[in-house]
């Protein structure tokens, strides 16, 4: 059965450095998200992309993050200059559709933890 | 701004017992209803998906309801079994935004 993968599974980086995640969705989807969920916490949602561009983001995706498609399978999430407060598990999903009326598949998920 | 609250926080249950697992938003408005199965640290499995022209869905022992008038959903587990521990989340799209999760329920199911 089709699904998403993410690498790495555990991601430790100093403050300030920069981490690319990646995510590889569902081969014939066309919608994707980045979610992340700090520990004890409820998931949130970041950003979604569509078309090589993104279709909506939420507060917490500022300036230090971004997104890129960079060939036809990958889709990765950049955070160019860690903080503490990005420690967290990052979540990459799909869907095949429209994304507010398909359902969404998730990965597995990268923990970041900055140090 | 949608909000989700999920009831009860955390439920223990001996196994066997049939149980419901509650979700509400403040906004009835949604397009769609996911609810998921988080393993500790793991990711999110989907279970069921409740589109918006659909009212439940079920799948083997699992069946999922949603009420749009009032913005509630319920999952239903039947005859609840000691791998069915694990958390719960459900999370509902609504115009203009983009998933919001409520903070899950936790379930322990006991040999």
């Amino acid at each position: 059965e089709p699904e998403v993968t993410q690498t790495p599974s555990h991601q430790v980086t100093q403050m300030g450095q920069e981490v690319i995640l990646r995510c590889v969705p569902i081969s014939n989807h066309l919608y994707f998200y980045w979610y992340r969920q700090i520990l004890g916490q409820k998931v949130e949602f970041l950003v979604s992309f569509y078309n090589n561009e993104i279709s909506e983001k939420s507060e917490i995706f500022d300036d230090q993050f971004s997104v890129e498609r960079p060939d036809g399978s990958n889709f990765t999430l950049k955070i160019r200059s860690t903080k503490l407060e990005d420690s967290a598990m990052y979540f990459c999903a799909s869907s095949e559709g429209q994304d507010l009326y398909n359902e969404q598949f998730f990965g597995p998920g990268t923990r970041l933890t900055v140090l | 701004k949608q909000e989700v609250t999920q009831i009860p926080a955390a439920l223990s249950v001996p196994e066997g017992e049939n149980l419901v697992l509650n979700c509400s938003f403040t906004d009835s408005a949604i397009y769609n209803l996911q609810w998921f199965r988080q393993d500790p640290g793991k990711g999110l499995t989907s279970l069921l998906l409740i589109q918006s022209s659909q009212r439940e869905q079920t799948s083997g022992r699992l069946n999922a309801s949603l009420d749009k008038s009032s913005g509630r959903s319920t999952l239903y587990i039947a005859a609840s079994q000691p791998g069915d521990s694990a958390t719960y989340l459900c999370a509902g799209a609504v115009d203009g935004q983009n998933f919001v999760f409520g903070p899950g329920t936790r379930l322990s199911v006991l040999p």
